[in-house]
């Protein structure tokens, strides 16, 4: 069963930095996506990057592109999202969530997710 | 990048009453399409992926279907655990995008 654990949250002011880690277990024998979803207060979802199997591709949302870098590290099983030019509206819980591959043309939802840490930007 | 319009925002049911929510993709995604249901303080959860897929484990009370770029969740028989907000997203391309959220409410 896949298990994913995510730490790093916390109080930080604007235009500091802050890393992001998902600690991942259970992933035999397929090969995982692993995605950052966050909600601000009261808000709904927002998707913000996420990094293939082997990290070599990967994605951001318009709102985070050229301030936030996906990683991963298989061997550590754990990946990371370096955050950088913090803004207020990225004041949000950050889910870690993971999906399996895709496999004989069905592509999947994102089926497991973390409990999620809390990012709070302010002066 | 692709919009998901999703209505009603709010929805107000009866224990047993059959709900409908509806996502409509402001351009082709094909079926990939997935429904979460999402409780207060909780991380979402997958309900139905390719548009009508239900995940493992999930009751067979939901169900999903579309027409060209309409997606529609439907709860045949809503139970006290079904009262949550309820979004849909798009994996057809990036950046994956979801719907605003439902919040089905107890009349």
């Amino acid at each position: 069963q896949v298990q994913l654990v995510e730490s790093g949250g916390g109080v930080v002011q604007p235009e500091r930095s802050l890393r992001l880690s998902c600690a991942f277990s259970g992933f035999y024998s397929t090969s995982y996506t692993i995605h950052w979803v966050r909600q601000a207060p009261a808000r709904g979802l927002e998707w913000v990057t996420s990094i293939s199997n082997g990290g070599h591709n990967q994605h951001y949302a318009d709102s985070v592109k050229g301030r936030f870098t996906i990683s991963r590290d298989n061997s550590k099983s754990t990946m990371y999202l370096e955050m950088s030019s913090l803004r207020i509206e990225d004041t949000a819980v950050y889910y870690c969530a993971s999906r399996r591959d895709c496999s004989g043309g069905i592509c999947y939802g994102l089926d497991s997710w973390g409990q999620g840490t809390l990012v709070t930007v302010s002066s | 990048d692709i919009q998901m319009t999703q209505s009603p925002s709010t929805l107000s049911a009866s224990v047993g009453d059959r709900v409908t929510i509806t996502c409509r993709a402001s351009q082709s995604i094909s079926n990939w399409l997935a429904w979460y249901q999402q409780k207060p303080g909780k991380a979402p959860k997958l309900l139905i992926y390719r548009a009508s897929s239900l995940e493992s484990e999930v009751p067979s009370r939901f169900s999903g279907s579309e027409s060209g770029t309409e997606f529609t969740l439907t709860i045949s028989s809503l139970q006290p655990d079904d009262f949550a907000t309820y979004y849909c997203q798009q994996y057809n391309s990036y950046p994956w995008t979801f719907g605003q959220g439902t919040k089905v409410e107890i009349k």
